[in-house]
């Protein structure tokens, strides 16, 4: 079965300073991975996704990250937080090639600090 | 180039009660699924839809069911609703046969409070 590990359910960080949201995630198979985002109440939008080739993946608003299959993890960058950063993001991983269900992580709310 | 819409985004239901949610997909998309958010919670899998069946299902009791029409609409419906039921649903699409398969886009959600 997959799952799906954020560690912090709540991260803080200076405007200007490094993001950095964790992720590792259990799959029997080869995984796709997403990271979506979450505003206040709003659905989900996608940030960025990983289903094959190049390991580092860049998505929209300058947010990346790096598939590390010896680590199990998906952690999620940006150099430089924005204030319009704060949101709850979430991890995701879905069965290659079957992705009609995904498993969600619990969350990380991102907050920033002015 | 409408994205996926729901409706209606808020509702509020009595415990016992039956409800019904609704749920458009993106243009060009044939293939639905439906998500439980709970508050503070990472969205759950209820079930997926395409070409009107039900294809996949997650670990949801029979009072969810769902439908998916021929304009590849859907609908979700809740019976006998619970206090636990109170949750924001979202709807996901993805075109199956062609485009970009590897990724679902969500709606805005349906937030149902059951009181």
């Amino acid at each position: 079965a997959q799952s799906v590990t954020q560690l912090g359910s709540h991260v803080s960080v200076s405007e200007g300073a490094l993001v950095l949201l964790r992720c590792n995630y259990s799959s029997s198979v080869p995984p796709y991975l997403f990271w979506y985002v979450q505003y206040p109440n709003q659905g989900l939008q996608l940030l960025l996704k990983y289903t094959t080739g190049a390991t580092l993946v860049k998505g929209i608003n300058g947010f990346e990250a790096e598939f590390k299959k010896s680590e199990t993890s998906f952690h999620l960058t940006k150099p430089s937080a924005h204030m319009s950063d704060a949101a709850e993001y979430f991890c995701a991983v879905s069965e290659a090639n079957r992705d009609d269900k995904i498993i969600f992580g619990k969350g990380t709310r991102l907050h920033i600090l002015p | 180039d409408a994205g996926v819409t729901q409706s209606p985004t808020h509702l509020i239901k009595t415990r016992g009660q039956q409800v019904t949610l609704r749920c458009s997909p993106k243009s060009g998309h044939d293939t639905v699924s439906w998500y439980q958010q709970a508050l503070g919670q990472g969205p759950q899998f209820i079930f997926q839809y395409y070409e009107e069946e039900e294809r996949q299902r997650g670990n949801f009791p029979d009072r969810f069911s769902g439908h998916q029409f021929p304009n590849y609409s859907s609908e979700l419906n809740v019976n006998a609703l619970l206090l636990g039921d109170s949750a924001l649903y979202l709807c996901a699409s993805r075109p199956v046969r062609t485009g970009d398969r590897d990724t679902q886009y969500f709606g805005p959600g349906t937030r149902l409070t059951v009181l």
